[in-house]
């Protein structure tokens, strides 16, 4: 069976720090994979997105970025935290694109201070 | 641009009561629309899944239906429980990628 993994859990960080989150599946291969966004009292914002090694779409301007350095990994980064960037952000995945069911991992909760 | 509204925004019943969640989206050209469900602090959990053509999905105590050409489906869910509270989201898929509704968040009291 296929399970999606996110670390850290939870993280901490201050404004102007670096940050790398990663999302791995397991038990599948050329997944597509997303990373969405849930802000405080907000809906879930897809940031990116990868159809396969290297291809990445981004769907927001913003302070962050995604690569897609193996099959099943996708990292998401930022340079320089701001604020904003604060809320929960989940990686997903599909089998394919278009009428696939989506699977979501369990999520990172980053508090920018 | 695709759209999708939830209504209503919160709900609270009584347990055992049955309920409605209703979804809404501007633009019928969709692959599929799913059904999640987000406990506090989780990830989401995928609860159905109705392919454009299909009209209803079912799974348990729920039952979602879809109708495109009106740009609505319905998630109903029956003897609801107390641990059937949690928020519901619903989304819509165009070709890759999913868009999603605010979500309804409902309370089963004991």
């Amino acid at each position: 069976s296929q399970t999606i993994h996110q670390w850290p859990a939870t993280l901490v960080q201050p404004v102007g720090s670096p940050l790398s989150l990663e999302c791995t599946v397991e038990g599948t291969s050329n997944p597509n994979l997303y990373w969405y966004r849930q802000a405080a009292g907000r809906g879930l914002q897809l940031l990116f997105y990868s159809v396969g090694i290297g291809q990445i779409s981004s769907e927001v301007p913003q302070n962050l970025s995604a690569s897609r350095p193996q099959d099943r990994q996708f990292i998401l980064s930022s340079k320089k935290l701001l604020l904003s960037d604060s809320g929960f952000y989940l990686c997903a995945w599909t089998p394919g694109l278009g009428a696939y069911e989506q699977y979501f991992g369990p999520g990172t909760r980053l508090t920018v201070t | 641009k695709q759209e999708v509204t939830q209504i209503p925004a919160a709900l609270s019943v009584p347990e055992g009561e049955n309920l409605v969640l209703n979804c809404s989206f501007t633009d019928s050209a969709i692959y599929n629309l799913q059904w999640f469900r987000q406990d506090p602090g989780k990830g989401l959990t995928s609860l159905l899944l109705i392919q454009s053509s299909q009209r209803e999905q079912t799974s348990g105590r729920l039952n979602a239906s879809l109708d495109k050409s009106s740009g609505r489906s319905t998630l109903y869910i029956a003897a609801s429980q107390p641990g059937d509270s949690a928020t519901y989201l619903c989304a819509v898929t165009g070709f890759q990628k999913l868009v999603f509704g605010t979500g309804t968040r409902l309370l089963v009291s004991p």
